[in-house]
């Protein structure tokens, strides 16, 4: 699986939307990026997940640049919920490889 | 409602008492695996299993043993826990090992003395 950088922290005020980075320029033609997040000590919630196209669901928006080389997350209207640690993962397609291998990833901080 | 679910939640435990810690999940999913989450290390997977009788390793099993005896469970065993095993475990569930969405359970925080 690809190496990926997220800031460690970010803040956003409530309403706003916040817009997390993540670089991955190793990453291979058929490797996919995908988000989750972990709210403190929680299990980690599954958000989204993208090959090359941009991705909405109910949740988040995910950007991801032409060259693949780096995305970003985006929560249209953060809420005080949204508090939680993101986490950016570039892997194979589920069934070569079905682990999911987390970083450190980004500690972002909703405020009224 | 579809979740997984772990027990215990908290568990205090000493040096070499065996110890079995649960995971079932409700959505007839395929595949399930074991994660511990370690401050500074991320999570790392223990061991997984594609189906009913079929597990294998994963990461860090040292230490670990797991069952698939039914669909649904996948207990994740301690025979003799020792204090690096201190930790919090994630138990985790997808339809298949092609499913692209995972499903985890709300964790549990052990710790052995």
């Amino acid at each position: 699986d690809a190496k990926t950088t997220q800031p460690t922290s970010m803040d956003c005020a409530e309403g706003r939307a916040a817009n997390l980075p993540c670089n991955h320029s190793t990453i291979s033609g058929n490797e996919y990026v995908y988000w989750y997040r972990q709210i403190h000590s929680q299990g980690p919630q599954y958000i989204i997940h993208g090959l090359k196209n941009n991705e909405t669901n109910e949740m988040a928006s995910l950007i991801i640049t032409e060259d693949r080389k780096s995305s970003t997350l985006i929560l249209p209207h953060a809420t005080l919920r949204d508090t939680a640690v993101y986490y950016c993962i570039v892997r194979v397609p589920p069934g070569t490889a079905s682990k999911l291998t987390f970083g450190t990833g980004t500690r972002l901080q909703v405020t009224l | 409602e579809a979740q997984v679910t772990q027990n215990p939640r908290y568990l205090i435990t000493v040096t070499g008492k065996k110890l079995t810690v649960t995971c079932s999940q409700n959505m007839n999913h395929e595949y399930m695996s074991w994660y511990r989450q370690d401050p500074g290390l991320g999570l790392r997977q223990i061991y997984y299993s594609m189906n009913v009788e079929v597990t294998d390793k994963g990461d860090v099993p040292e230490g670990y043993k797991v069952s698939r005896k039914e669909k649904r469970n996948f207990p994740l065993i301690l025979e003799s826990p020792s204090p690096n095993q201190t930790s919090l475990y994630f138990c985790a569930s997808s339809l298949s090992r092609l499913a692209y969405e995972q499903y985890f359970g709300p964790g549990t925080r052990l710790t052995v003395t």
